[in-house]
């Protein structure tokens, strides 16, 4: 069956040190693939997207992803995370072309920044 | 700026009444609109697919006779849950993309948090 996996429910960071979460999926043919931020009781904001194309995908507030068709993985990374980025993070997938653009979320990963 | 917008943002009512969620796609035209629930500390569930003009399809287990979707215009979807009960309480969230297939990201509302007494 089709999946998205997050394998970290939970992860802390110091603030200053860099991140990476994971997210792998489990699809016939290569997705198209999405990180969402949301902030306690708010709705998701986009972080980025990949279709195609370069495998390493810049996104907003410094946020990177790095796509690697081998490993079925899509992880979502930062140099230096902020006391703002504690939220929760969700990795999500649409299953490409001809799939119309219904989305598939992982569990999600809660960050903590530690001061 | 936001692309979406949700309404109402939070409500409170009694057992037995029916309330009703709005979503709006506040700069494009949305022929698709998706509505999720979400349980604390949990992912997003897809409900149902919104379609402009026509029925919505719910996704396996959602009754749609509980929840009432109209998505009569290109730019609203409203979602009505009917007779809520203590159960329907939850966080409801819709989103829209712009039309152009799967590589088109969906954008979300800030969310509706319902509470039922």
């Amino acid at each position: 069956a089709q999946s998205v996996t997050q394998p970290d429910i939970h992860i802390t960071v110091s603030e200053g040190a860099s991140l990476e979460l994971r997210c792998n999926y489990s699809y016939g043919a290569t997705p198209y693939l999405f990180w969402y931020v949301q902030s306690p009781g708010q709705g998701l904001q986009l972080l980025l997207k990949y279709f195609s194309g370069d495998t390493l995908v810049q996104g907003i507030k410094g946020f990177e992803a790095e796509f690697k068709r081998s490993q079925s993985s899509f992880n979502l990374r930062k140099p230096s995370v902020h006391w703002s980025d504690a939220a929760e993070y969700f990795c999500a997938v649409v299953p490409g072309t001809g799939g119309g653009n219904k989305l598939t979320f992982g569990t999600g990963t809660q960050l903590k920044v530690e001061l | 700026g936001a692309v979406v917008s949700q309404h109402p943002s939070w409500v409170i009512c009694k057992s037995g009444t029916s309330v009703k969620i709005e979503c709006r796609s506040l700069d494009f035209q949305a022929t698709t609109m998706f509505w999720y629930r979400q349980f604390p500390k949990q992912s997003l569930m897809l409900m149902a697919t919104s379609n402009e003009g026509s029925k919505a399809t719910y996704e396996q287990g959602v009754e749609k006779d509980k929840f009432l979707i109209n998505h009569a215009s290109l730019t609203l979807s409203t979602l009505t849950v009917t007779s809520a009960h203590p159960e329907d309480s939850s966080f409801y969230i819709c989103s829209a993309s712009r039309p152009g297939g799967g590589n088109q990201p969906q954008h979300f509302g800030d969310g509706t948090r319902l509470s039922i007494l």
